[in-house]
């Protein structure tokens, strides 16, 4: 079956440092890639998605590439701010059974320190 | 703002009894599905449904119910509640077209079992 694999958190960074966090997946067939956020407190916000190979989804200052040949999409940001504190979900949306199917990753929480 | 509305935002009840959970989804969205959040479960996928009709069940225990109104609005009811029930418990929508694959989440319902 599909399955997303995120990177293990927490993470804690400093202010405008670079950040990564690992997604990789396991589909059949060809699923559009989804990053979510959910910030404390709130529902989950869909922050980027790519729907084929090689599309990079980008929002907020945040980017993720679809990497068919190592079934990945990480996400990264250049320069993390305080307000980027939040738990990031990695998605997978597929066709299961005639019906969109969205997979999720156990999330990455995410802690920007001043 | 997602514009999925859910109410209430919290429940506080006690074992053994019955809540009843609702969901509007977005303008012109058919698809509602529901979601259940917990600290060692995740992000689980419940029950979707698509103008009315169940399309597809997820990890639903027999002990919740959901259904869908020819208004569009949902309700997913949760009986003989356990401990174990204790939980968030999002909806979210999706379009009929286009972005069909793209879910729209609610701000969730806070439930807890004492």
């Amino acid at each position: 079956g599909n399955s997303v694999t995120q990177m293990e958190g927490p993470v804690t960074l400093s202010e405008e440092a670079f950040l990564t966090i690992n997604c990789t997946y396991t589909a059949t067939g060809y699923p559009s890639l989804f990053w979510y956020v959910q910030y404390p407190g709130e529902g989950l916000q869909l922050l980027l998605k790519a729907t084929k190979a090689d599309d990079k989804g980008s929002n907020k200052g945040f980017e993720a590439t679809y990497r068919k040949e190592t079934t990945s999409f990480h996400l990264e940001k250049g320069s993390v701010q305080v307000s980027d504190s939040a738990v990031y979900f990695c998605a997978l949306s597929a066709i299961y059974f005639g019906n969109e199917k969205l997979t999720f990753g156990t999330g990455t929480r995410l802690t920007i320190i001043p | 703002d997602s514009g999925v509305t859910q109410t209430p935002k919290h429940l506080i009840t006690a074992t053994g009894q019955r809540v009843t959970l609702r969901c509007s989804p977005r303008s012109g969205d058919l698809s509602v599905y529901w979601y259940q959040q917990s600290l060692d479960q995740g992000l689980q996928f419940l029950i979707h449904y698509y103008n009315g009709e169940e399309r597809a069940k997820g990890n639903i225990l027999e002990r919740f119910s959901a259904q869908q109104f020819p208004d569009l609005h949902s309700e997913l009811n949760l009986s003989s509640l356990e401990l174990g029930d204790s939980a968030l418990y999002f909806c979210a929508s999706s379009p009929p077209s286009g972005d069909t694959d793209t879910q729209y989440f609610g701000p969730g319902t806070r439930l807890t079992v004492l």
